[in-house]
């Protein structure tokens, strides 16, 4: 079944100590999102690619960084990690922006020690 | 922000009771979504709405917007305990920029 598949889907990681979370897709689609989402709380859209042209939200810390090396994969990079950073992660794809329906991801929970 | 706000924040009903959550937002849409999230999971697509629909219907779900009072409601009829998860509002506000996520209702539903 083609779908977005998150790893890992617990991380643990210490305060400062850079992290890489990954998402990859087999439904080729052009978008791909990553999202913040802290408990009870709306997911909150850090960054999305549409093809290779990335754009970030004016609110995304400079801490928050994503590469996207080819079609099917795209990373979510911590440079140094928060307490505050502590939330589930979630991918998402689209064919485009506008288009409807974003598939998700299961998400991946980062915890911060 | 153009943040959606859903009404209201958790709802606990019975098995076989119908649901109704409501989401508001600020500006002008071109099209409404709501999605489903089981707890620790990612979100669903369940339904979407244009702009220019006044209600929508997909199996035991029943969408409404009303575009001059910039809300929708999601109606979920005949719950079950499976109904259990957050729902949320997500609205496109350009359709060329990404979804917009409410907070959420939190549905218990208790067989």
């Amino acid at each position: 079944d083609a779908m977005v598949i998150q790893n890992p889907r617990y991380q643990v990681t210490q305060f400062g100590k850079p992290v890489t979370l990954s998402c990859s897709q087999t439904l080729n689609h052009n978008v791909m999102y990553w999202y913040q989402q802290k408990s009870s709380q709306a997911p909150k859209l850090l960054f999305h690619y549409y093809d290779k042209d990335f754009n970030n939200e004016a609110d995304t810390p400079d801490n928050f960084q994503s590469r996207r090396p080819n079609t099917s994969f795209c990373f979510l990079d911590i440079r140094s990690p928060g307490l505050g950073d502590a939330a589930m992660y979630l991918c998402a794809t689209s064919r485009g922006t506008g288009a409807p329906g974003y598939t998700f991801g299961s998400g991946t929970r980062l915890t911060v020690v | 922000s153009q943040q959606g706000e859903e009404d209201p924040q958790a709802l606990s009903i019975q098995e076989g009771e119908n649901a109704t959550m409501n989401c508001s937002y600020k500006t002008s849409i071109n099209n409404l979504q709501w999605y489903r999230q089981n707890s620790g999971r990612g979100l669903v697509h369940l339904i979407l709405i244009r702009s220019n629909e006044r209600e929508k219907h997909s199996g035991r779900l029943r969408v409404t917007l009303d575009t001059s009072k910039k809300s929708s409601s999601l109606l979920i009829t005949a719950s079950r305990a499976a109904d259990t998860a957050s729902y949320f509002c997500a609205t496109d506000h350009s359709g060329n920029t990404p979804l917009v996520f409410g907070k959420g209702t939190r549905l218990s539903v208790i067989a």
